[in-house]
């Protein structure tokens, strides 16, 4: 089952204009991941923020964490045409296991 | 380095018949995950190995999926008489160790589709 929701389900923008991603989730987590995906195949790790952060950047990435809300952002700046991919959530909770619960997604598509 | 690899990249098979889906984790890593997509959906856990023994196999829908890693490096999920709805695309990711804050690393996956 998925552990909660992204929105927007889809987002078109400008290469230039900034993008911005939410992702809600339902349970206690040790942290919450970001991952790209490109033509429904593999993922690709973005950044990771974890429960007692409450922001965090890499590159042109920033990702804001919530706990109290349990929600989290992903805004990615200057966008770019190769940008344009699926963008997830996933929440790993505590203990040892790793699992990773993913979000349902955001599409986004930078037009040139 | 070598990533993340799974085998066949694609696989259409009938409804009924039985699959094998491979993956090669990154050497040294002792932790190795699967999960399925569905079109449109995100990833859903499957099961994970650490090492040789699946640690946590919760995510398997049913007792026609199954998982093997017998020398703690490649893993094969099993599905037998496949249904329709298990059309998917199958991925692996494996990381250092299990663990919460471990990067998992995925493959390019698996696109099931049964007929």
């Amino acid at each position: 089952s998925q552990q909660g929701e992204e929105d927007p389900q889809a987002l078109s923008i400008q290469e230039g204009e900034n993008a911005t991603m939410n992702c809600s989730y339902k349970t206690s987590i040790n942290n919450l991941q970001w991952y790209r995906q490109n033509s429904g195949r593999g993922l690709v790790h973005l950044i990771l923020i974890r429960s007692n952060e409450r922001e965090k950047h890499s590159g042109r990435l920033r990702v804001t964490l919530d706990t109290s809300k349990k929600s989290s952002s992903l805004l990615i700046t200057a966008s770019r045409a190769a940008d344009t991919a699926s963008y997830f959530c996933a929440t790993a909770s505590s203990g040892n296991t790793g699992k990773l619960i993913f979000g349902q997604g955001t599409t986004l598509q930078v037009k040139p | 380095g070598a990533g993340v690899s799974q085998t066949p990249s694609n696989k259409v098979t009938e409804k009924g018949k039985y699959v094998e889906l491979r993956c090669d984790p990154i050497s040294g890593h002792t932790a190795l995950y699967w999960y399925r997509q569905s079109l449109g959906q995100g990833p859903e856990f499957l099961i994970y190995f650490q090492g040789t023994g699946a640690a946590d196999d919760s995510g398997l829908p049913n007792d026609r999926f199954f998982a093997v890693r017998p020398e703690g490096s490649v893993s094969t999920l099993k599905i037998q008489r496949t249904e329709r709805g298990d059309s998917a695309v199958y991925l692996c990711a494996s990381s250092l160790i299990a663990g919460a804050g471990n990067e998992q690393f995925f493959g390019p996956g698996t696109r099931l589709t049964v007929l």
